[in-house]
């Protein structure tokens, strides 16, 4: 079984500074995807890594998959009210690429 | 439609009786998943539709737990004799083949009382 560790499971933080967000497992996934979910709604992709060492960024958000594949982590540099949600890593690998194994979230709150 | 469309968003139920659960995907989109989400758990995979045919419904916690799809379209969860620990967020999701992302939809809330 495969299984994702998030850390840290709850983060409250003050409009403007910056934080990371880590997902972490014993396995080797054949691509990691990030998720964003607001309350009352389904999770929204927000990118996904495929090759080890990989580097993306979306504005102010970078993500980056660890060499190994097995783990990944999300920054955001100056943080925004907007960005509050539950991020969600999740993996596919292990000889089903189809499906996802989620990791169970970092509730990140940014306060004004 | 644009989106993944589920119905009902709420549903609350007594222990016992039976629900079914409404799932219309992305047209075209010919993969389709279940998800449950609880507190503290995470998202929880169900089953795995390609087509009309479920390749794997590992994640079905019991034999309470069904699901079908028609038309290579909508999918029904249905949950037999629900029981308190039922109680959970049912996501649904769909991909198209080669694509690594899914979209999901808003989720049904299930309640058991």
């Amino acid at each position: 079984t495969q299984l994702l560790e998030q850390s840290p499971q709850f983060l409250s933080i003050q409009e403007g500074e910056n934080l990371t967000v880590y997902c972490n497992s014993s396995s080797v996934f054949s691509s990691l995807q990030w998720y964003r979910q607001e309350p009352g709604e389904g999770p929204v992709l927000l990118v996904t890594v495929v090759t080890g060492g990989e580097v993306k960024k979306l504005k102010r958000l970078t993500f980056q998959f660890g060499d190994a594949r097995k783990d990944s982590s999300l920054h955001i540099t100056a943080a925004q009210p907007g960005d509050t949600g539950l991020y969600l890593c999740a993996g596919a690998g292990g000889g089903s690429n189809y499906k996802l194994t989620f990791g169970k979230g970092t509730l990140l709150t940014v306060n004004p | 439609g644009a989106g993944v469309s589920q119905s009902p968003s709420n549903k609350v139920t007594e222990k016992g009786k039976d629900v079914e659960l409404r799932c219309d995907p992305i047209s075209g989109h010919t993969a389709l998943y279940w998800y449950r989400q609880s507190l503290g758990q995470g998202l929880e995979f169900l089953i795995y539709f390609q087509g009309n045919s479920a390749p794997d419904k590992s994640g079905l916690p019991s034999d309470r737990f069904s699901a079908e799809r028609t038309g290579g379209s909508v999918s029904t969860l249905t949950i037999q004799r629900t029981q308190q620990e039922d109680s959970a967020v049912y996501l649904c999701a769909s991909s198209n083949v080669g694509s690594y992302g899914y979209t999901f939809g808003s989720g049904t809330r299930l309640t058991v009382v």
